[in-house]
């Protein structure tokens, strides 16, 4: 059975930094591409970050370019979000998502999320 | 960018009956359309992917349709467990990755 589990979540202030992990199970980690994709309170899900399967492929919204970097670590089946600068408007549950080919398209499994909450 | 755009917002509809749910690209995206089902307080759940595939374990009450710029998720007979928004998301062009803004779908 395919897991994903998501930790790392929490309060921070206004400028702070964060490190978001995921623990995959269940499937071969390193044939997937991996994704992050964020849910605002009350809001539709928007799409974060992607890595390929081999990490030679990285992908990010616009709105976390320069500030959140995605990583993955294959021999521990992890996978990494690296947040700095963070606003209030990046506020969200943090959801680590599968694609079940090498590189991204849609997300077939999804950990139950973190909250990431960005508040002086 | 493509822009996803859903409609209706809100649909009622009763137990047992039909329910049509539509999905808008800005541009074409072939068929690389998927269908997500999100309950209150759950992580989305994959239910349609490539426009028409059914994911495993997905009952077959559920159907997908459409290409290009116009698709449509349909669920046959509705069951009380179907109450959910349900989401969008194209993957022909990306990044980025990008997400219809939901349909809910309520007990009439």
């Amino acid at each position: 059975e395919v897991q994903l589990v998501e930790s790392g979540g929490g309060l921070v202030k206004p400028g702070g930094s964060l490190r978001l992990s995921c623990a995959a199970s269940g499937f071969t980690f390193s044939s997937s591409a991996m994704s992050w994709v964020r849910q605002a309170p009350g809001k539709g899900l928007e799409w974060v970050s992607s890595i390929s399967s081999s990490s030679a492929y990285i992908f990010e919204a616009n709105s976390v370019r320069g500030r959140f970097i995605i990583s993955r670590d294959n021999a521990q089946k992890s996978l990494y979000l690296q947040m700095n600068s963070l606003r209030a408007d990046d506020t969200a549950v943090y959801y680590c998502a599968r694609s079940i080919t090498s590189r991204p398209g849609w997300f077939d499994s999804w950990g139950p999320g973190t909250l990431v909450t960005v508040s002086s | 960018e493509i822009a996803m755009t859903q409609s209706p917002a809100t649909l009622s509809v009763s137990p047992g009956e039909r329910a049509t749910l539509s999905c808008r690209a800005s541009q074409s995206v072939s068929s690389n359309l998927a269908w997500y089902q999100q309950k209150p307080g759950q992580a989305p759940r994959l239910l349609i992917y490539g426009a028409s595939t059914r994911a495993t374990d997905i009952p077959a009450r559920f159907s997908g349709s459409g290409s290009g710029t116009e698709f449509t998720l349909t669920i046959s007979s509705l069951q009380s467990e179907d109450f959910a928004i349900y989401y969008c998301q194209q993957y022909d062009i990306w990044p980025p990755f990008t997400f219809g803004q939901g349909t809910r779908l309520e007990i009439k």
